[in-house]
């Protein structure tokens, strides 16, 4: 399973943009990139996820870089709500995989008032 | 909204003890896993299952087994509960292969 690498822990402030990076030098063809966030006490939450170009929803944006060894994912305001363990992964989905999730360590975001 | 839910939030069950945790998805998803979290372990899959009666080990099966004999419903049972098993279980479930997961809000076990 190819791997992807976060720095551990990044502190923002309230209302001003975040942008996480996360590394995946051996990435495939095959390879979704996957964002999940875990509140304290909760399940993972799905963010994001993307193949090839940039995408947008109403949680965050990810930027995929042109040869996709490197993302990022953008919250584009942080808030108190956004504190949580952020997790990129890589999902493989060829032919013979069943795509699933390896979690590493994530990177724990702190948001100060 | 969809939804994943997990039988019990909290569970206490002796040493030696069967164990049923029980995991129901209401999106008519093909893919469902089991995963358990701790602490600066970060979370293993244990299971996962792409189809009805289909199964699959993950990295930690050992000590696990799983049922699937609905599409809506994974069960993940411990055969002989051990104190080694203390965790957060956690459920996710998936259309397709490279779609997001949605996970449940786990079961925090706790075998004395």
């Amino acid at each position: 399973d190819a791997k992807t690498t976060q720095p551990n822990s990044m502190e923002s402030n309230e209302e001003e943009p975040v942008h996480l990076p996360c590394n995946h030098s051996t990435i495939s063809g095959t390879d979704y990139i996957h964002w999940y966030r875990q509140l304290p006490s909760q399940g993972p939450e799905y963010v994001i996820h993307g193949l090839t170009s940039n995408v947008n929803n109403r949680m965050a944006s990810l930027a995929i870089a042109e040869d996709r060894k490197s993302s990022t994912l953008i919250l584009h305001r942080a808030t108190l709500r956004d504190a949580a363990v952020y997790y990129c992964i890589l999902r493989d989905v060829g032919s013979s995989n069943t795509g699933k999730l390896i979690f590493g360590q994530g990177t724990t975001l702190q948001v100060k008032p | 909204d969809v939804k994943v839910t997990q039988s019990s939030r909290y569970l206490v069950k002796r040493t030696g003890e069967k164990v049923f945790l029980e995991c129901v998805q209401d999106m008519d998803h093909e893919n469902m896993f089991w995963y358990r979290q701790d602490p600066g372990l970060g979370l293993r899959l244990i299971y996962f299952s792409y189809d009805v009666k289909m199964k699959e080990k993950g990295d930690i099966p050992e000590g696990y087994s799983v049922s699937r004999e609905k599409k809506e419903r994974f069960s993940l049972i411990l055969e002989s509960a051990s104190t080694n098993q203390t965790s957060m279980y956690l459920c996710a479930s998936s259309r397709y292969r490279s779609d997001g997961y949605t996970f449940g809000s786990g079961t925090r076990l706790t075998v004395v």
